[in-house]
């Protein structure tokens, strides 16, 4: 059974660099069948797309974060990382890494991960 | 802002018929997925392509699209079903590949 696994520091000091690793576990991210994705969910509000990247190292990101996003994928090991920089209390956040399938006509994420709180304070 | 938009609370008596919508330009194009998610929890994808469960979702959930407008419907719904939740699709943009709507929350009451 597929698993994914969040892993990084869960406290970031304002205008520093979130950095988080999600390691895949029960399959290969290498798979040309999905994306691999990164979530966010600040305390009590909704979900957020922040970005996705497929095993070929294709990355597709929010426009309204690009600036500051970088999702890279390491086949070798079987994992894919977020770094959002310049972060600041707005970005407190769950933040929860995902496999999804895409297609012409739909996306859907079918596994999540458990999720990690960040907390960007001084 | 959300480009799907979802009414922020739905309650519903138990064991009673409740709909869940979701409007966005992009369901004219492209299918919904929905997701229930309890507090403390990861989000569960319950429907995806329009009208498909994973394994292991009751058959109670159920999902449809007309026009601009994704619903899902818990017919005879549960304690258990309260939850929020939430639909995404793709967005119109070609690099923006997930989109999600604000999300409702359920109450059964």
């Amino acid at each position: 059974q597929l698993q994914l696994q969040e892993s990084g520091p869960g406290l970031v000091k304002p205008s520093e660099t979130l950095s988080l690793t999600c390691t895949v576990s029960g399959g290969s991210i290498s798979s040309s069948s999905y994306f691999w994705g990164w979530i966010r969910q600040p305390p009590g509000k909704g979900l957020e797309w922040i970005g996705s990247i497929y095993y070929s190292g294709t990355t597709y990101y929010n426009p309204s974060l690009k600036s500051r996003v970088t999702i890279s994928v390491d086949t070798s090991r079987n994992q894919f990382s977020l770094k959002l920089s310049s972060v600041t209390a707005a970005d407190t956040a769950v933040y929860y890494c995902a496999r999804h399938r895409q297609s012409i006509v739909t996306t859907e994420i079918d596994n999540w991960g458990q999720g990690t709180l960040v907390t960007v304070s001084s | 802002s959300s480009e799907l938009t979802q009414d922020p609370a739905v309650s519903v008596a138990l064991g009673q018929t409740v709909r869940i919508t979701c409007q966005g330009d992009s369901l004219r194009n492209f299918y919904a997925s929905w997701y229930q998610q309890k507090p403390g929890q990861a989000p569960v994808l319950v429907i995806y392509n329009k009208n498909n469960r994973p394994s292991g979702i009751p058959d109670r959930f159920s999902g449809s699209s007309s026009g601009n407008t994704a619903s899902l419907t818990i017919t005879g719904a549960q304690a258990e079903d309260e939850a929020d939740y939430y639909c995404n699709s793709r967005d119109s943009s070609a690099n923006r590949l997930v989109v999600f709507g604000g999300g409702t929350r359920l109450t059964v009451l």
